[in-house]
Protein backbone atom coordinates (compact mmCIF):
# COMPACT_ATOMS: atom_id res chain seq x y z
CA UNK A 1 0.00 0.00 0.00
CA UNK A 2 1.38 3.48 -0.94
CA UNK A 3 2.06 5.56 1.88
CA UNK A 4 3.62 8.49 3.45
CA UNK A 5 4.85 9.56 7.05
CA UNK A 6 6.15 12.88 7.89
CA UNK A 7 8.40 14.35 10.73
CA UNK A 8 7.92 16.30 13.30
CA UNK A 9 4.13 17.02 13.27
CA UNK A 10 5.12 19.95 14.77
CA UNK A 11 8.34 22.31 15.05
CA UNK A 12 9.19 25.46 16.36
CA UNK A 13 12.04 27.31 15.19
CA UNK A 14 13.69 31.08 15.90
CA UNK A 15 14.20 33.23 13.46
CA UNK A 16 17.44 32.46 11.40
CA UNK A 17 17.56 28.94 12.95
CA UNK A 18 17.75 26.19 9.78
CA UNK A 19 16.44 22.98 9.91
CA UNK A 20 14.61 20.15 7.94
CA UNK A 21 11.31 18.59 7.59
CA UNK A 22 11.87 14.52 6.40
CA UNK A 23 8.83 12.77 4.26
CA UNK A 24 9.22 8.94 4.54
CA UNK A 25 7.11 7.62 1.40
CA UNK A 26 6.36 3.92 0.04
CA UNK A 27 4.71 3.24 -3.35
CA UNK A 28 4.67 1.14 -6.30
CA UNK A 29 6.74 3.13 -9.20
CA UNK A 30 7.00 6.99 -8.26
CA UNK A 31 5.25 9.49 -10.86
CA UNK A 32 6.72 12.30 -8.64
CA UNK A 33 7.05 13.85 -5.21
CA UNK A 34 5.55 17.01 -4.52
CA UNK A 35 5.35 19.28 -1.82
CA UNK A 36 2.75 22.48 -1.32
CA UNK A 37 2.86 24.70 1.73
CA UNK A 38 -0.78 25.07 3.21
CA UNK A 39 -1.64 28.20 5.32
CA UNK A 40 -4.55 28.28 7.43
CA UNK A 41 -8.14 28.40 5.63
CA UNK A 42 -6.43 27.99 2.39
CA UNK A 43 -5.63 25.14 -0.07
CA UNK A 44 -2.41 24.01 -0.61
CA UNK A 45 -0.13 26.10 -2.54
CA UNK A 46 2.52 23.64 -5.23
CA UNK A 47 6.19 24.16 -4.50
CA UNK A 48 8.60 21.29 -5.91
CA UNK A 49 7.81 17.94 -7.78
CA UNK A 50 10.95 15.86 -7.49
CA UNK A 51 10.83 12.88 -9.83
CA UNK A 52 14.35 11.00 -9.50
CA UNK A 53 16.63 10.34 -6.67
CA UNK A 54 19.24 12.23 -5.94
CA UNK A 55 17.25 15.55 -7.53
CA UNK A 56 17.36 18.87 -5.90
CA UNK A 57 15.22 21.99 -6.45
CA UNK A 58 15.41 25.28 -4.44
CA UNK A 59 13.41 28.68 -4.07
CA UNK A 60 14.53 31.12 -1.96
CA UNK A 61 14.93 29.77 1.69
CA UNK A 62 13.63 26.25 0.69
CA UNK A 63 15.46 23.63 -1.16
CA UNK A 64 13.94 20.09 -1.36
CA UNK A 65 16.39 16.71 -1.81
CA UNK A 66 14.94 13.19 -2.70
CA UNK A 67 16.22 9.81 -2.06
CA UNK A 68 14.85 6.33 -3.00
CA UNK A 69 12.91 6.10 0.16
CA UNK A 70 12.37 9.95 1.47
CA UNK A 71 12.36 13.42 0.72
CA UNK A 72 13.85 16.42 2.49
CA UNK A 73 12.62 20.03 3.17
CA UNK A 74 15.22 22.03 4.17
CA UNK A 75 14.53 25.54 5.47
CA UNK A 76 17.61 27.67 5.39
CA UNK A 77 17.55 31.32 7.69
CA UNK A 78 14.04 30.51 8.08
CA UNK A 79 11.23 33.69 8.56
CA UNK A 80 7.78 34.29 10.29
CA UNK A 81 6.37 34.56 7.14
CA UNK A 82 7.31 30.76 6.45
CA UNK A 83 5.59 29.48 9.37
CA UNK A 84 2.45 27.10 7.78
CA UNK A 85 1.75 23.46 7.00
CA UNK A 86 4.05 21.66 4.76
CA UNK A 87 2.64 19.13 2.97
CA UNK A 88 4.43 15.78 1.10
CA UNK A 89 2.80 13.79 -1.64
CA UNK A 90 3.37 11.17 -3.79
CA UNK A 91 2.07 10.46 -7.02
CA UNK A 92 2.43 6.54 -8.10
CA UNK A 93 0.67 4.25 -10.58
CA UNK A 94 2.09 2.70 -13.44
CA UNK A 95 2.55 3.66 -17.07
CA UNK A 96 -1.01 4.28 -19.19
CA UNK A 97 -2.96 3.84 -15.60
CA UNK A 98 -5.33 6.13 -14.52
CA UNK A 99 -4.05 6.75 -11.20
CA UNK A 100 -3.05 10.31 -11.15
CA UNK A 101 -4.36 11.05 -7.28
CA UNK A 102 -1.89 12.67 -5.21
CA UNK A 103 -1.17 10.41 -1.65
CA UNK A 104 -0.59 13.03 1.21
CA UNK A 105 1.06 12.86 4.87
CA UNK A 106 0.05 14.39 7.54
CA UNK A 107 2.17 17.47 7.45
CA UNK A 108 4.83 19.41 9.59
CA UNK A 109 2.85 22.39 11.43
CA UNK A 110 6.21 24.94 11.01
CA UNK A 111 6.09 28.05 13.47
CA UNK A 112 8.89 30.49 12.77
CA UNK A 113 8.90 33.29 16.06
CA UNK A 114 10.61 36.45 15.43
CA UNK B 1 -4.00 34.08 -14.15
CA UNK B 2 -7.06 32.90 -12.28
CA UNK B 3 -6.54 29.69 -10.26
CA UNK B 4 -8.66 27.43 -9.14
CA UNK B 5 -11.90 28.47 -7.75
CA UNK B 6 -14.22 26.79 -5.36
CA UNK B 7 -17.85 27.58 -4.05
CA UNK B 8 -19.25 28.28 -1.86
CA UNK B 9 -16.05 28.81 0.54
CA UNK B 10 -18.38 27.39 3.68
CA UNK B 11 -21.39 25.42 3.58
CA UNK B 12 -23.36 24.70 6.89
CA UNK B 13 -26.08 21.76 6.28
CA UNK B 14 -28.29 19.79 8.54
CA UNK B 15 -27.95 16.42 8.72
CA UNK B 16 -29.98 14.85 5.82
CA UNK B 17 -29.79 17.39 3.61
CA UNK B 18 -28.43 17.55 -0.17
CA UNK B 19 -25.32 19.72 -1.02
CA UNK B 20 -23.74 20.44 -4.02
CA UNK B 21 -19.96 21.91 -3.96
CA UNK B 22 -18.48 23.49 -7.18
CA UNK B 23 -15.19 23.75 -8.93
CA UNK B 24 -14.22 26.18 -11.60
CA UNK B 25 -10.25 24.67 -12.75
CA UNK B 26 -7.60 26.56 -14.52
CA UNK B 27 -8.43 27.15 -17.60
CA UNK B 28 -7.31 24.22 -19.98
CA UNK B 29 -6.74 21.76 -17.39
CA UNK B 30 -7.70 18.45 -18.49
CA UNK B 31 -7.49 16.98 -15.19
CA UNK B 32 -9.75 17.98 -12.51
CA UNK B 33 -9.61 16.07 -8.52
CA UNK B 34 -11.91 16.16 -5.31
CA UNK B 35 -10.04 15.65 -2.17
CA UNK B 36 -11.49 15.81 1.55
CA UNK B 37 -9.48 17.30 4.30
CA UNK B 38 -10.08 17.01 7.58
CA UNK B 39 -8.78 18.62 10.62
CA UNK B 40 -5.39 18.22 11.28
CA UNK B 41 -4.72 15.91 8.81
CA UNK B 42 -3.85 16.05 5.36
CA UNK B 43 -5.79 15.63 1.65
CA UNK B 44 -7.44 12.23 0.82
CA UNK B 45 -8.41 11.48 -3.01
CA UNK B 46 -11.77 11.18 -3.26
CA UNK B 47 -12.67 11.46 -7.33
CA UNK B 48 -10.43 12.31 -10.78
CA UNK B 49 -11.64 13.09 -13.68
CA UNK B 50 -9.89 13.52 -17.07
CA UNK B 51 -12.19 15.59 -19.42
CA UNK B 52 -15.37 14.65 -18.71
CA UNK B 53 -14.26 11.16 -18.10
CA UNK B 54 -14.42 10.02 -14.20
CA UNK B 55 -11.63 7.81 -14.47
CA UNK B 56 -11.29 6.67 -10.91
CA UNK B 57 -13.74 7.22 -8.24
CA UNK B 58 -12.22 4.42 -5.43
CA UNK B 59 -11.82 7.49 -2.93
CA UNK B 60 -15.71 8.29 -2.99
CA UNK B 61 -16.49 7.22 0.67
CA UNK B 62 -20.50 5.89 0.02
CA UNK B 63 -22.85 5.99 -2.99
CA UNK B 64 -23.96 9.24 -1.38
CA UNK B 65 -21.33 11.12 -2.48
CA UNK B 66 -21.61 11.88 -6.57
CA UNK B 67 -18.95 13.94 -8.75
CA UNK B 68 -19.78 15.08 -12.69
CA UNK B 69 -18.24 17.23 -15.10
CA UNK B 70 -20.49 17.20 -17.60
CA UNK B 71 -18.41 19.56 -20.67
CA UNK B 72 -15.09 18.68 -18.97
CA UNK B 73 -14.51 22.14 -17.47
CA UNK B 74 -16.65 23.00 -14.16
CA UNK B 75 -17.16 20.22 -11.71
CA UNK B 76 -19.80 19.39 -9.29
CA UNK B 77 -19.25 17.32 -6.05
CA UNK B 78 -22.69 16.49 -4.61
CA UNK B 79 -23.19 14.56 -1.14
CA UNK B 80 -27.28 13.25 -0.63
CA UNK B 81 -28.12 12.92 3.04
CA UNK B 82 -25.39 14.49 4.68
CA UNK B 83 -23.72 13.01 7.77
CA UNK B 84 -21.69 14.79 10.52
CA UNK B 85 -19.46 12.73 9.33
CA UNK B 86 -19.05 14.23 6.05
CA UNK B 87 -17.71 17.40 8.00
CA UNK B 88 -14.74 18.12 6.31
CA UNK B 89 -12.75 20.25 3.92
CA UNK B 90 -13.52 19.52 0.10
CA UNK B 91 -10.56 20.38 -2.31
CA UNK B 92 -10.71 20.88 -5.99
CA UNK B 93 -7.19 20.45 -7.99
CA UNK B 94 -6.64 20.75 -11.71
CA UNK B 95 -3.47 19.72 -13.74
CA UNK B 96 -2.35 20.28 -17.33
CA UNK B 97 -2.49 16.59 -17.41
CA UNK B 98 -1.68 13.27 -16.25
CA UNK B 99 0.48 10.56 -18.21
CA UNK B 100 3.43 9.48 -17.99
CA UNK B 101 5.04 11.73 -16.67
CA UNK B 102 3.81 13.98 -14.05
CA UNK B 103 2.19 17.34 -13.53
CA UNK B 104 1.45 18.99 -10.57
CA UNK B 105 -1.91 19.86 -9.46
CA UNK B 106 -2.92 23.31 -7.94
CA UNK B 107 -5.14 23.58 -5.20
CA UNK B 108 -8.82 25.65 -4.59
CA UNK B 109 -9.19 27.50 -1.71
CA UNK B 110 -11.86 24.29 -0.33
CA UNK B 111 -15.51 24.63 0.75
CA UNK B 112 -15.61 23.93 4.42
CA UNK B 113 -18.67 21.81 4.81
CA UNK B 114 -20.15 21.54 8.42
CA UNK B 115 -23.15 19.04 9.05
CA UNK B 116 -25.31 20.08 12.61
Amino acid sequence: EDQVTQSPEALRLQEGESSSLNCSYTVSGLRGLFWYRQDPGKGPEFLFTLYSAGEEKEKERLKATLTKKESFLHITAPKPEDSATYLCAVQGGQYGGSQGNLIFGKGTKLSVKP
Amino acid sequence: GAGVSQSPRYKVAKRGQDVALRCDPISGHVSLFWYQQALGQGPEFLTYFQNEAQLDKSGLPSDRFFAERPEGSVSTLKIQRTQQEDSAVYLCASSLWVTVSSYEQYFGPGTRLTVT
